[in-house]
């Protein structure tokens, strides 16, 4: 049973360059989160997709944009990298309703 | 506003000893916790979580955690550690019901585990 995958593992981008992270949800899951993890920090909420919609969002700029397939699979973007974004950005999937976020290992993204 | 306090930014204990690390949270609602660990480099693993019911809980690894309304807290323990124990923990609550579901976490910043031989 594969868990969540992601990818790339690392990046590394130049300012006001834009960037694309892609997520493959556990098996079976059809919701994904989105975290960014700056270094020293916890994973903070960036948005959530479900039936290819965003269904909440925490609180970060339009810069940072998602997507949902068919397949559940997801895309985040980040438009005009700023240094500040350089981050560990984790994928988490969950089956619909449930409440046990199933974690990936993550995309490195450094802005230089 | 929801928030999760982890008071210890780095803990170490010996291997063999018990540990505890502690946990407070802020939210209105009763709150679904839960404990993550995080090894260098990768993702989060769920420990253990607590939604309702008895208020100590059982995870993997060896992990227990005990919910005290009274005090807000959420706090980790471990009998014995081990060196593989060494890593980072995360407490969080979800936050942001939506159907029923915890449409997102709420993360302390963490506490580093080392382990002494």
């Amino acid at each position: 049973d594969a868990g969540v995958t992601q990818s790339p593992t690392h990046l590394i981008k130049t300012r006001g360059q834009q960037v694309t992270l892609r997520c493959s949800p556990k098996s079976g899951h059809d919701t994904v989160s989105w975290y960014q993890q700056a270094l020293g920090q916890g994973p903070q909420f960036i948005f959530q997709y479900y039936e290819e919609e965003e269904r909440q969002r925490g609180n970060f700029p339009d810069r940072f944009s998602g997507h949902q397939f068919p397949n559940y699979s997801s895309e985040l973007n980040v438009n005009a990298l700023l240094l500040g974004d350089s981050a560990l950005y984790l994928c988490a999937s969950v089956l619909g309703s449930g409440y046990e976020q199933y974690f990936g290992p993550g995309t490195r993204l450094t802005v230089t | 506003a929801q928030s999760v306090t982890q008071p210890d930014i780095h803990i170490t204990v010996s291997e063999g000893a018990s540990l505890e690390l502690r946990c407070n949270y802020s939210y209105g609602a009763t709150p679904y916790l839960f404990w993550y660990v995080q090894s260098p480099g990768q993702g989060l693993q769920l420990l253990l979580k607590y939604f309702s019911g008895d208020t100590l809980v059982q995870g993997i690894k060896g992990f227990e955690a005990e919910f005290k309304r009274s005090q807000s807290s959420f706090n980790l323990r471990k009998p014995s550690v081990h060196w593989s124990d060494a890593a980072e923990y995360f407490c969080a609550v979800g936050a942001g019901d939506y159907g029923g579901s915890q449409g997102n976490l709420i993360f302390g910043k963490g506490t580093k585990l080392s382990v002494k031989p």
